[in-house]
């Protein structure tokens, strides 16, 4: 089973900062195929990027994806107060898992 | 317009099954090559994959809990299900159901508003 880890665990920013949230694979993940999810209190997760760096449908450009491999990043490029939430990363190569979740909180 | 819709008690005795229905609307089950999900998350904690079933009934589970966990589809109803035996406090979680974007096996992105389900005494 590939196990994900996401770190941080907690990011405290403020509207307009850029965040940068890091997903790290026990082992390759194949094809690239690394999700990002968004998920606020009270409400199910919202799908970000797909394929590691494609967004999905109606999800703004500030949101952007990259890595490959073993090493991922979700990048924010500005906060907007609607970006106050957990992420989680998830693999779908092998099977499926999901990361532990980084919580951006606002400074 | 697709949406999922969970069901099921809200309380589980310790040993029982824990139940659980998704009803689709807006979309047919057997319609398209997708595979339909469950996933899982307690309270407070991260995001659990469940299983999930192709529309032809193929069934693949995650491995801590493939010994326990039976998914199943009524295509007649448009609906897929979720059997999880011998509950224990530590399968208390909100449930999910939820499809993906694309057919084939892909990230999720229509999801149900989820139910919680307590296992309890």
């Amino acid at each position: 089973e590939i196990v994900l880890t996401q770190s941080p665990g907690t990011l405290s920013l403020s509207p307009g900062e850029r965040a940068t949230l890091s997903c790290w694979a026990s082992q390759s993940v194949s094809s690239n195929y690394l999700a990002w999810y968004q998920q606020k209190p009270g409400q199910a997760p919202r799908l970000l990027i797909y394929g590691a760096s494609s967004r999905a449908t109606g999800i703004p450009d500030r949101f952007s994806g990259s890595g490959s491999g073993t090493d991922f990043t979700l990048t924010i490029s500005r906060l907007e107060p609607e970006d106050f939430a957990v992420y989680y990363c998830q693999q779908y190569g092998s099977s499926l898992t999901f990361g532990g979740g980084t919580k951006v909180e606002i400074k | 317009h697709l949406q999922l819709q969970e069901s099921g008690p809200g309380l589980v005795k310790p040993s029982e099954t824990l139940s659980l229905t998704c009803t689709v609307s807006g979309a047919s089950i057997s319609g398209s090559s997708y595979y339909w999900g469950w996933i899982r998350q307690p309270p407070g904690k991260g995001l659990e994959w469940i299983g999930s079933i192709y529309y032809r009934g193929n069934t693949y589970y995650n491995p801590s809990l493939k010994s326990r966990v039976t998914i199943s589809v009524d295509t007649s109803k448009n609906q897929f299900s979720l059997s999880l035996s011998s509950a224990t406090a530590a399968d208390t979680a909100v449930y999910y159901c939820a499809r993906p974007g694309s057919s084939g096996w892909f990230p999720f992105d229509s999801w149900g508003q989820g139910t919680l389900v307590t296992v309890s005494s």
